[in-house]
Order: C-alpha cells, then sequence, then structure tokens
C-alpha cells in the first residue's frame, strides 16, 4: 500500500493563479481531509469528507474547494491563490478501525504565494 | 479561534530529564488523540484515549485523559534526542463526527544531549 500520496510536493504561485492539489489514498477510507500548517498555528482543518460525494467545511475553507467523486481522490482547488494561501497543505485519510480514527497523512504540499 | 490549547509552546529538555506537556479544549470532546511530526515530515499517530481519566502508557510516553474530557496530557520520561519533534493533541468535539478534528498548535520539544 502507499497510503496517503500528495503532488506535487512544491509549487510556486503566482497571485491570482489557479490549480489544484491532488491526494489520493488507497486504503478504503471514507474520511479525507485536508489541513494547511503555519508556524505556531498547527494544523487548521479546510475541508473535510466523510464519503464520496460528501463534504463539509472545516475552520479556513475561504478560497478552497474540494469534491470528493470517489473514495479514493480528494483533490483541493485554489480558485484564485493569494500570499495568504502560502502554507504547508496536508491531506488524511481516516477510518473506523476498531473505534480508532486514526489520521494517516500525506507528506504534504509546500506551497508559496508570489 | 484555535479551540485547542496547547503549553507550552517550546519545550527545552535536557536528554534524561522528564517532562509534561498539557492539551485543554474549550469544549467537550469524544476522543483525544495524539501525533508526533518530525522536522520536515508529516505528523503521524501516536495514540487515542476514548474514555474519561483514560491513561495508556507506550514505553517512555504516559497519556491521560481527563475526567471531564476537556484535557490531556502528554508525559515523557527519560527523554532521548529521538523524542526531537512537534506533539500535537486533537480530538472531534462531541456534536462532530469522529473523523473531523480539531488541532492544537502543537509542543516543539528541543532535546538537548
Amino acid at each position: 500500500n502507499a497510503g496517503v500520496t500528495q503532488t506535487p510536493k512544491f509549487q510556486v504561485l503566482k497571485t491570482g493563479q489557479s490549480m489544484t492539489l491532488q491526494c489520493a489514498q488507497d486504503m478504503n477510507h471514507e474520511y479525507m481531509s485536508w489541513y494547511r500548517q503555519d508556524p505556531g498555528m498547527g494544523l487548521r482543518l479546510i475541508h473535510y469528507s466523510v464519503g464520496a460525494g460528501i463534504t463539509d467545511q472545516g475552520e479556513v475553507p475561504n478560497g478552497y474547494n474540494v469534491s470528493r467523486s470517489t473514495t479514493e481522490d480528494f483533490p483541493l482547488r485554489l480558485l484564485s491563490a493569494a500570499p495568504s494561501q502560502t502554507s504547508v497543505y496536508f491531506c488524511a485519510s481516516s477510518n473506523d478501525a476498531s473505534g480508532s480514527y486514526e489520521q494517516y497523512f500525506g507528506p504534504g504540499t509546500r506551497l508559496t504565494v508570489t | 479561534g484555535q479551540q485547542v490549547m496547547q503549553i507550552p509552546q517550546y519545550q527545552h529538555v535536557q536528554e534524561g530529564e522528564d517532562f509534561t506537556t498539557y492539551c485543554n479544549s474549550s469544549t467537550t470532546l469524544s476522543n483525544i488523540q495524539w501525533y508526533k511530526q518530525r522536522p520536515g515530515g508529516h505528523p503521524v499517530f501516536l495514540i487515542q484515549l476514548v474514555k474519561s481519566g483514560e491513561v495508556k502508557k507506550q514505553k517512555r510516553l504516559t497519556f491521560q485523559f481527563g475526567e471531564a474530557k476537556k484535557n490531556s496530557s502528554l508525559h515523557i520520561t527519560a527523554t532521548q534526542t529521538t523524542d526531537v519533534g512537534t506533539y500535537f493533541c486533537a480530538g472531534p468535539r462531541r456534536t462532530d463526527s469522529w473523523g473531523k478534528l480539531q488541532f492544537g498548535a502543537g509542543t516543539q520539544v528541543v532535546v538537548t544531549p
């Protein structure tokens, strides 16, 4: 199993550009989440999905869109990049395994917006 | 704002010493999870506590969940250089599904040999 994969690993965008961060998992997990990590802020939830076709907003959803057409994939779209979106983005998946909702994280995408 | 607070934000420890990091939530949590992130890496799950007052041990690490399910602690004994990293607590609010976590800002641990 590859676990949770994310592409690209690094990305530089100019203000106003759009792009999609890819996330895929091969563990058949129901739950998938996108977080951003900024210094001193920990991990903040952007969007969340409980299964294919179902998504929900986290605490910092503005400027980001998601969709979940399959169990495996959960792409994050930046509609019009802003310097405030410079961050490290982590995708994670989890499932109810004997009552544990352990989250498996991908390696992250480091995004810089100039 | 952040509803799950962790203290201290930074912890400098001499190798061999013990230390404790604390996690406090403004709302009742269904469970508490702890993660460790090494510098340049991604968070890795350590443990989940579910029951009020629960205590679990993993070798030199002791995790505790408060009676009111609003706070938790991680105690590390005889710190080693391999303990370097940032430790995060996270939990779902009682009204949220268990897959939706709120993370604290983390405690960054630096170990001096």
